[in-house]
């Protein structure tokens, strides 16, 4: 079945350790999309690749940052995590950027930060 | 600006019974909407959207939702809620940054459904 995939689904890192969290798809989709979602509220955007074409939003910190080597795999790298990073982090991909595109989200990475 | 709000954070029902989750959004133009739901510890799986077609949806599981330009309402409902649907459920508007061509997301904070026996 096509698919995305993250790995780990469970992460603990040390507070200021960088770290990296992995998604890849099947569906061959153009753009993949990196969320942050803290406990019981809604996810917020990082940012988003269209294809190779990287996408901040304006109030992601530096903090975050991400690399899409291909079209089937796509990184967040945390380079210095704070508790305050504490998280689910969801990937997603849609098959085209446009406002009827629904997104395909996988199951999520939970990061702990000791 | 466009936004989302989901009018209750928790609604509770006995098995069996109808299930209602209220959104209502804001948008100056046609609207894109999506109902998402999250189980516990898990991704977000797409139950229906809207993109200008039918105003009656239907999607998975049993659910639909109704849009209402006249009431800027897209709520969710099923006929008779079944314990595998508790959940958060979010309603969703896709964003219309660049005229439409960015597809962003902005999601309302969600709606807890519990399911009692």
């Amino acid at each position: 079945d096509a698919m995305v995939i993250q790995n780990p689904r469970y992460q603990v890192t040390q507070f200021g350790k960088p770290v990296t969290l992995s998604c890849s798809q099947t569906l061959n989709h153009n753009v993949m999309y990196w969320y942050q979602q803290k406990s019981s509220q809604a996810p917020k955007l990082l940012f988003h690749y269209y294809d190779k074409d990287f996408n901040n939003e304006a109030d992601t910190p530096d903090n975050f940052q991400s690399r899409r080597p291909n079209t089937s795999f796509c990184f967040l790298d945390i380079r210095s995590p704070g508790l305050g990073d504490a998280a689910m982090y969801l990937c997603a991909t849609s098959r085209e950027r446009g406002q009827t595109y629904e997104q395909y989200f996988g199951p999520g990475t939970r990061l702990t930060v000791t | 600006a466009q936004s989302v709000t989901q009018l209750d954070s928790h609604v509770s029902v006995s098995e069996g019974t109808p299930v209602l989750l209220r959104c209502n959004y804001s948008s100056s133009y046609s609207p894109s909407l999506f109902w998402y739901v999250q189980h516990p510890n898990k991704g977000l799986q797409l139950l229906l959207k809207y993109t200008s077609a039918a105003t009656l949806v239907k999607g998975i599981n049993g659910f639909e939702a109704e849009f209402k330009k006249s009431e800027t309402s897209f709520h969710l409902t099923k006929p008779s809620a079944h314990m595998s649907d508790a959940a958060e459920y979010f309603c969703v508007v896709s964003d219309r940054r660049n005229g439409g061509s960015q597809g962003n997301l902005i999601f309302g904070k969600g709606t807890k459904l519990s399911v009692k026996p």
